[in-house]
């Protein structure tokens, strides 16, 4: 079985500041990894993922994200928060066997003030 | 490119009635997928085809959840009869071929539901 983990519901950062929304997951084989954003009364919309290769991966909005291993972490960053910024963020993960749809995890809402 | 479509957007029925939601996937996604997202939490997958035919749908509660994707491009998700606890959003999103894992899965705006 796969599995996400957010372990903050909510994150709170001053804007200027680097922020870090934090994920761990476990799954079979080898893992795909995705960080989603959702503002309200909106869809999801894709930030950034990680297949193979390097361990850092830039994404859409000046976001990038970690891929650690050994931590199975994939922890989402930026380094430096906007007010618009404020969302709520996913994290899934998929593995390369078995089942293939997204499994997400709960959530963590940001909030980045002025 | 045109984004996953879904419509209606909102909607609100009394319990026992029935609803149904229609999906647009982007041009040339062979794979479709419901989700559904309940206030709170994360999105948990109801359903996910490819083409026309069903490769998952060991989370679809069956007894009052159906969903169709006749000629492999739109999509339809129905329930009845709806309960209280269904209401939610329900998302649909398209990506390539199954086969590959690391294909990014796009969504489309979501149908939100209250059951009263």
């Amino acid at each position: 079985a796969q599995s996400v983990a957010q372990p903050e519901d909510q994150v709170n950062v001053a804007e200027g500041n680097p922020l870090t929304v934090k994920c761990t997951y476990s799954v079979s084989g080898n893992p795909y990894l995705f960080w989603y954003v959702q503002y309200p009364n909106r869809g999801l919309q894709f930030l950034l993922k990680y297949i193979t290769g390097d361990n850092l991966v830039k994404g859409s909005y000046g976001f990038e994200a970690e891929f650690n291993k050994s931590q199975t972490s994939f922890h989402l960053k930026k380094p430096s928060a906007l007010v618009s910024d404020s969302a709520l963020y996913f994290c899934a993960v998929r593995g390369d066997t078995g089942r293939r749809a997204l499994t997400f995890g709960s959530g963590t809402r940001l909030q980045v003030q002025p | 490119e045109a984004g996953v479509a879904q419509s209606p957007r909102y909607k609100i029925i009394e319990k026992r009635q029935s609803v149904a939601f229609w999906c647009n996937p982007i041009s040339g996604h062979a794979t479709l997928y419901w989700y559904q997202q309940i206030l709170g939490q994360g999105p948990k997958l109801l359903i996910q085809f490819q083409n026309n035919g069903v490769v998952d749908d060991s989370q679809l509660p069956k007894d009052r959840f159906s969903a169709e994707r006749l000629k492999g491009v739109d999509s339809t998700l129905k329930i009845q009869p709806a309960k209280l606890e269904d209401s939610a959003v329900y998302l649909c999103a398209s990506s390539r071929v199954t086969g590959s894992s690391g294909n990014t899965i796009y969504f489309g705006e979501g149908s939100w539901l209250t059951v009263v």
